[in-house]
Protein backbone atom coordinates (compact mmCIF):
# COMPACT_ATOMS: atom_id res chain seq x y z
CA UNK A 1 0.00 0.00 0.00
CA UNK A 2 0.91 3.46 -0.14
CA UNK A 3 2.99 4.71 2.96
CA UNK A 4 5.35 7.72 3.44
CA UNK A 5 8.11 7.64 5.61
CA UNK A 6 6.52 5.40 8.41
CA UNK A 7 9.78 5.86 11.02
CA UNK A 8 9.86 8.42 13.84
CA UNK A 9 13.17 9.58 14.29
CA UNK A 10 14.15 12.16 16.80
CA UNK A 11 17.10 15.01 15.88
CA UNK A 12 18.86 16.76 17.79
CA UNK A 13 19.98 20.35 16.77
CA UNK A 14 21.90 23.00 18.46
CA UNK A 15 20.41 26.29 18.27
CA UNK A 16 21.33 28.29 15.69
CA UNK A 17 22.19 25.58 13.42
CA UNK A 18 20.36 24.85 10.62
CA UNK A 19 17.73 21.50 10.31
CA UNK A 20 17.45 18.96 7.69
CA UNK A 21 14.57 16.44 7.68
CA UNK A 22 14.15 13.87 5.42
CA UNK A 23 11.02 11.27 4.10
CA UNK A 24 10.77 8.81 1.87
CA UNK A 25 7.38 8.14 -0.02
CA UNK A 26 6.31 5.88 -2.18
CA UNK A 27 3.59 7.30 -4.43
CA UNK A 28 5.00 8.54 -7.83
CA UNK A 29 1.26 9.84 -8.95
CA UNK A 30 1.24 11.93 -6.20
CA UNK A 31 0.57 16.31 -6.92
CA UNK A 32 1.68 17.39 -4.02
CA UNK A 33 4.30 17.34 -0.82
CA UNK A 34 3.76 18.81 2.06
CA UNK A 35 5.11 19.65 5.72
CA UNK A 36 2.97 19.92 8.39
CA UNK A 37 4.63 20.82 12.04
CA UNK A 38 3.12 19.31 15.38
CA UNK A 39 2.90 21.02 18.80
CA UNK A 40 2.32 19.12 21.76
CA UNK A 41 -1.04 19.24 22.57
CA UNK A 42 -2.04 20.62 19.19
CA UNK A 43 -3.16 19.77 15.60
CA UNK A 44 -0.75 19.65 13.28
CA UNK A 45 0.01 23.06 11.40
CA UNK A 46 0.67 23.19 7.63
CA UNK A 47 4.66 24.97 6.79
CA UNK A 48 5.37 24.81 3.41
CA UNK A 49 4.06 22.43 0.10
CA UNK A 50 5.63 21.47 -3.15
CA UNK A 51 4.10 20.68 -6.48
CA UNK A 52 5.29 17.32 -8.23
CA UNK A 53 6.75 19.61 -11.23
CA UNK A 54 8.83 21.26 -9.05
CA UNK A 55 12.24 20.58 -6.92
CA UNK A 56 12.40 23.48 -4.68
CA UNK A 57 10.34 25.61 -2.68
CA UNK A 58 11.46 28.48 -0.04
CA UNK A 59 9.50 30.23 2.69
CA UNK A 60 10.25 31.79 5.62
CA UNK A 61 13.32 30.26 7.09
CA UNK A 62 11.98 26.84 5.50
CA UNK A 63 13.46 25.23 2.01
CA UNK A 64 11.31 21.64 0.74
CA UNK A 65 13.07 19.86 -1.71
CA UNK A 66 11.80 17.21 -3.77
CA UNK A 67 13.83 14.23 -5.30
CA UNK A 68 10.98 12.14 -7.29
CA UNK A 69 14.08 10.13 -8.97
CA UNK A 70 14.73 8.75 -5.68
CA UNK A 71 11.25 9.45 -3.86
CA UNK A 72 12.88 11.89 -1.38
CA UNK A 73 11.43 14.73 0.64
CA UNK A 74 13.42 16.90 2.48
CA UNK A 75 12.52 20.38 4.80
CA UNK A 76 15.42 22.49 5.97
CA UNK A 77 14.97 24.77 8.94
CA UNK A 78 17.71 27.43 8.69
CA UNK A 79 19.06 28.93 12.17
CA UNK A 80 16.43 26.73 14.28
CA UNK A 81 15.04 28.33 17.16
CA UNK A 82 13.93 26.62 20.48
CA UNK A 83 9.93 27.31 18.57
CA UNK A 84 11.01 24.76 16.22
CA UNK A 85 11.15 21.86 18.93
CA UNK A 86 8.13 19.71 17.56
CA UNK A 87 6.98 16.46 15.41
CA UNK A 88 7.30 17.14 11.73
CA UNK A 89 5.24 15.38 9.28
CA UNK A 90 5.71 14.98 5.64
CA UNK A 91 2.57 14.08 3.69
CA UNK A 92 1.54 13.30 0.17
CA UNK A 93 -1.89 13.89 -1.80
CA UNK A 94 -2.99 13.85 -5.23
CA UNK A 95 -4.31 17.01 -6.01
CA UNK A 96 -8.54 16.07 -6.05
CA UNK A 97 -9.50 16.17 -2.52
CA UNK A 98 -8.01 16.61 0.58
CA UNK A 99 -6.75 13.51 1.24
CA UNK A 100 -3.28 12.98 2.73
CA UNK A 101 -0.83 10.05 3.06
CA UNK A 102 1.16 10.90 6.35
CA UNK A 103 4.67 9.47 7.06
CA UNK A 104 5.27 8.79 11.14
CA UNK A 105 7.04 12.05 11.56
CA UNK A 106 10.32 13.17 13.26
CA UNK A 107 10.78 14.92 16.46
CA UNK A 108 13.34 17.91 16.52
CA UNK A 109 14.47 18.71 19.64
CA UNK A 110 16.29 22.13 19.81
CA UNK A 111 18.97 23.08 22.12
CA UNK A 112 19.70 26.26 23.78
CA UNK B 1 -10.55 34.57 12.34
CA UNK B 2 -11.92 31.60 14.71
CA UNK B 3 -9.66 28.58 13.65
CA UNK B 4 -11.24 25.00 13.65
CA UNK B 5 -12.81 23.89 16.68
CA UNK B 6 -13.52 20.32 17.93
CA UNK B 7 -15.56 19.45 21.09
CA UNK B 8 -15.30 17.40 23.27
CA UNK B 9 -11.55 17.47 23.68
CA UNK B 10 -11.55 14.72 25.79
CA UNK B 11 -13.67 11.99 26.69
CA UNK B 12 -13.48 8.01 28.01
CA UNK B 13 -15.85 5.44 27.02
CA UNK B 14 -16.35 1.77 27.52
CA UNK B 15 -16.20 -1.27 24.80
CA UNK B 16 -19.13 -1.58 23.07
CA UNK B 17 -20.87 1.97 23.43
CA UNK B 18 -20.49 4.68 20.68
CA UNK B 19 -19.54 8.31 20.44
CA UNK B 20 -20.41 11.61 18.37
CA UNK B 21 -17.27 13.73 17.89
CA UNK B 22 -18.09 17.70 16.56
CA UNK B 23 -16.26 20.08 14.29
CA UNK B 24 -17.00 23.50 13.47
CA UNK B 25 -14.66 24.31 10.29
CA UNK B 26 -12.90 27.51 9.60
CA UNK B 27 -15.51 30.43 8.49
CA UNK B 28 -15.68 29.68 4.65
CA UNK B 29 -14.14 26.63 4.47
CA UNK B 30 -16.61 23.49 2.69
CA UNK B 31 -14.14 20.86 3.07
CA UNK B 32 -14.16 18.67 6.17
CA UNK B 33 -11.76 16.12 6.93
CA UNK B 34 -11.07 13.62 9.79
CA UNK B 35 -7.50 11.67 10.96
CA UNK B 36 -7.22 9.70 13.30
CA UNK B 37 -3.64 9.81 15.17
CA UNK B 38 -2.30 7.25 17.25
CA UNK B 39 1.32 6.58 18.52
CA UNK B 40 1.37 3.05 16.59
CA UNK B 41 -0.11 4.21 13.59
CA UNK B 42 0.28 7.88 13.11
CA UNK B 43 -2.21 9.89 11.51
CA UNK B 44 -4.60 7.89 9.23
CA UNK B 45 -7.04 9.69 6.89
CA UNK B 46 -10.53 8.44 7.88
CA UNK B 47 -12.75 10.34 5.46
CA UNK B 48 -13.63 14.22 3.89
CA UNK B 49 -16.61 15.58 3.55
CA UNK B 50 -17.59 18.69 0.72
CA UNK B 51 -20.34 20.49 0.66
CA UNK B 52 -22.28 18.00 2.75
CA UNK B 53 -21.17 15.14 0.27
CA UNK B 54 -18.21 12.33 0.67
CA UNK B 55 -15.89 12.96 -1.55
CA UNK B 56 -12.79 10.61 -0.02
CA UNK B 57 -12.71 7.78 2.08
CA UNK B 58 -9.92 5.94 4.19
CA UNK B 59 -9.88 2.18 5.27
CA UNK B 60 -11.32 1.87 8.38
CA UNK B 61 -14.52 -0.01 8.85
CA UNK B 62 -18.06 0.70 8.94
CA UNK B 63 -18.20 1.49 12.23
CA UNK B 64 -16.73 4.99 11.25
CA UNK B 65 -19.33 7.09 9.81
CA UNK B 66 -19.67 10.80 9.28
CA UNK B 67 -21.63 13.41 8.31
CA UNK B 68 -21.41 17.25 7.12
CA UNK B 69 -24.57 19.90 7.52
CA UNK B 70 -25.28 22.49 5.06
CA UNK B 71 -23.28 25.37 7.76
CA UNK B 72 -20.37 22.88 6.98
CA UNK B 73 -20.13 21.55 10.63
CA UNK B 74 -19.04 17.82 10.42
CA UNK B 75 -19.71 14.79 12.70
CA UNK B 76 -18.20 11.65 13.06
CA UNK B 77 -19.47 8.75 15.14
CA UNK B 78 -17.62 5.65 16.15
CA UNK B 79 -19.96 2.45 16.64
CA UNK B 80 -19.20 -0.66 18.87
CA UNK B 81 -15.60 0.93 20.47
CA UNK B 82 -13.07 -0.93 20.75
CA UNK B 83 -9.75 -0.88 22.57
CA UNK B 84 -7.85 0.27 19.86
CA UNK B 85 -10.27 3.03 18.47
CA UNK B 86 -8.31 5.29 21.36
CA UNK B 87 -7.20 8.07 19.53
CA UNK B 88 -6.68 11.71 19.21
CA UNK B 89 -9.76 12.49 16.36
CA UNK B 90 -8.23 15.60 14.55
CA UNK B 91 -10.61 17.48 12.37
CA UNK B 92 -9.47 19.73 8.81
CA UNK B 93 -10.80 22.46 6.94
CA UNK B 94 -9.54 24.09 3.83
CA UNK B 95 -10.57 26.36 1.37
CA UNK B 96 -11.96 25.72 -1.98
CA UNK B 97 -8.67 25.94 -3.68
CA UNK B 98 -6.44 23.04 -3.29
CA UNK B 99 -3.40 23.33 -1.85
CA UNK B 100 -2.53 20.74 0.86
CA UNK B 101 -3.32 23.06 3.31
CA UNK B 102 -5.27 21.97 5.98
CA UNK B 103 -6.02 23.71 9.44
CA UNK B 104 -6.32 21.58 12.27
CA UNK B 105 -8.26 21.68 14.91
CA UNK B 106 -6.88 20.63 18.30
CA UNK B 107 -8.22 17.29 18.57
CA UNK B 108 -10.51 15.05 20.34
CA UNK B 109 -8.97 12.37 22.91
CA UNK B 110 -11.27 9.20 22.50
CA UNK B 111 -9.85 6.82 25.45
CA UNK B 112 -11.62 3.50 25.38
CA UNK B 113 -11.83 1.46 28.80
Amino acid sequence: GESVGLHLPTLSVQEGDNSIINCAYSNSASDYFIWYKQESGKGPQFIIDIRSNMDKRQGQRVTVLLNKTVKHLSLQIAATQPGDSAVYFCAETKAAGNKLTFGGGTRVLVKP
Amino acid sequence: KAGVTQTPRYLIKTRGQQVTLSCSPISGHRSVSWYQQTPGQGLQFLFEYFSETQRNKGNFPGRFSGRQFSNSRSEMNVSTLELGDSALYLCASSSDRFTGELFFGEGSRLTVL
